[in-house]
């Protein structure tokens, strides 16, 4: 099993539409969760960190659940530029500091 | 503007030679990872390193290995070049507690 999974996608969604991403994360010594994004060809990017009580930027939202062992995105009003892929990422603290990445979620928005 | 830098942006080699890719950050980070990126695959750790001369095996490290000798470059060698090592590959830094940030990646074809 994978110790990080994502859906791959893609998701094809209309501007203005709500859609979510999840991540399922194997390994209950993970301690840090992060979604980055990369656009074609280029390298990827933090989008936003997650934390335990959930947090908001702009319209982009993350959970975590903890028990679940699970992390989500959700992007409200999507807009064309927000085209990319979406990588899950796992910070693992057990005996040294690894990132662990999804395979990330690619996301389509048309107009 | 914080910056990590990979030596080359494209590279092409023939099968069996010894391929040296470089990384350099700036922000004094601990932690250094290369990792290769393939179509549906995702991004696989390849080695990581958590300090000067200090190494670790990532998921995939067979046909390579890295040198750490200063803190900020962190290089990637593969031995002995085969196609199937024709990839992307991507080098990032990061300290405890704050975002990764990767170089520009460098594709590599192995003819």
């Amino acid at each position: 099993r994978k110790e990080v999974e994502q859906d791959p996608g893609p998701f094809n969604v209309p501007e203005g539409a709500t859609v979510a991403f999840n991540c399922t994360y194997s390994n209950s010594a993970s301690q840090s969760f992060f979604w980055y994004r990369q656009d074609c060809r280029k390298e990827p990017k933090l989008l936003m960190s997650v934390y335990s009580s959930g947090n908001e930027d702009g319209r982009f939202t993350a959970q975590l659940n903890r028990a679940s062992q699970y992390i989500s995105l959700l992007i409200r009003d999507s807009k064309l530029s927000d085209s990319a892929t979406y990588l899950c990422v796992v910070n693992l603290m057990d005996s040294s500091y690894k990132l662990i990445f999804g395979s990330g979620t690619r996301l389509l928005v048309r107009p | 503007d914080v910056k990590v830098t990979q030596s080359s942006r494209y590279l092409v080699k023939r099968t069996g030679e010894k391929v040296f890719l470089e990384c350099v950050q700036d922000m004094d980070h601990e932690n250094m990872f290369w990792y290769r990126q393939d179509p549906g695959l995702g991004l696989r750790l390849i080695y990581f390193s958590y300090d000067v001369k200090m190494k670790e095996k990532g998921d995939i490290p067979e046909g390579y290995s890295v040198s750490r000798e200063k803190k900020e470059r962190f290089s990637l060698i593969l031995e002995s070049a085969s196609t199937n090592q024709t990839s992307m590959y991507l080098c990032a830094s990061w300290a405890s507690n704050t975002e990764a940030f990767f170089g520009q990646g460098t594709r590599l074809t192995v003819v």
